[in-house]
């Protein structure tokens, strides 16, 4: 089946900047998005990007996309304690609300 | 707005029980879906529905049922629960389909013994 790989622990420290890196196998996906888990509670959506671009800014985030290596990015600006999070990339090929997780990247956040 | 709501939010079963993890959104999304979290996996689709009435497998669909009998309503029931079945469950929701109006509720950590 479809794979999503995330590695699972960055630690960085407070103003640096955060890349949490993500690769998938379905060359077939149409949308892709980074989410956001805080302790105990569900999963929020931070960013997504559109298969047919290759980088989307909001803020500090900015996701890159490469498609020819099915490679997608997550950077953090200036990266705070409270981006400290679990955070997963996720792929989707159809309407169906049907998502390939990634397992997740630990973001720790040092003072 | 309540969004989605799962209830309860822990639980604790022995091997062989029965029981019904609940999941409503009062946003009226056509599109509901159960999803496992467990330590070092992401998320995995059990179930997931696009309308009233119509269900689907998703990746890990055996040893849950699922039913979408209303449009606000997609509750995940365990028939005979298993240790493997020990994680964390999440209902989720959207208006089309479209991961970026994907909307989580809080989830159900559910241990079975």
């Amino acid at each position: 089946g479809e794979d999503v790989e995330q590695s699972l622990f960055l630690s960085v420290r407070e103003g640096d900047s955060s890349v949490i890196n993500c690769t998938y196998t379905d060359s077939s996906s149409t949308y892709l998005y980074w989410y956001k888990q805080e302790p105990g509670a569900g999963l929020q959506l931070l960013t997504y990007i559109f298969s047919n671009m290759d980088m989307k800014q909001d803020q500090r985030l900015t996701v890159l996309l490469n498609k020819k290596d099915k490679h997608l990015s997550l950077r953090i600006a200036d990266t705070q304690t409270g981006d400290s999070a679990i955070y997963f990339c996720a792929c989707g090929s159809s309407n169906t609300g049907k998502l390939i997780f990634g397992q997740g990247t630990t973001l720790q956040v040092k003072p | 707005n309540a969004g989605v709501t799962q209830t309860p939010k822990f639980q604790v079963l022995k091997t062989g029980q029965s029981m019904t993890l609940q999941c409503a959104q009062d946003m009226n999304h056509e599109y509901m879906s159960w999803y496992r979290q467990d330590p070092g996996m992401g998320l995995r689709l059990i179930h997931y529905s696009v309308g009233a009435g119509i269900t689907d497998q998703g990746e890990v669909p055996n040893g849950y049922n699922v039913s979408r009998s209303t449009t606000e309503d997609f509750p995940l029931r365990l028939l005979s629960a298993a240790p493997s079945q020990t994680s964390v469950y999440f209902c989720a929701s959207s208006y089309d389909g479209g991961g970026e109006k994907l909307f989580f509720g809080s989830g159900t950590q559910l241990s079975v013994l």
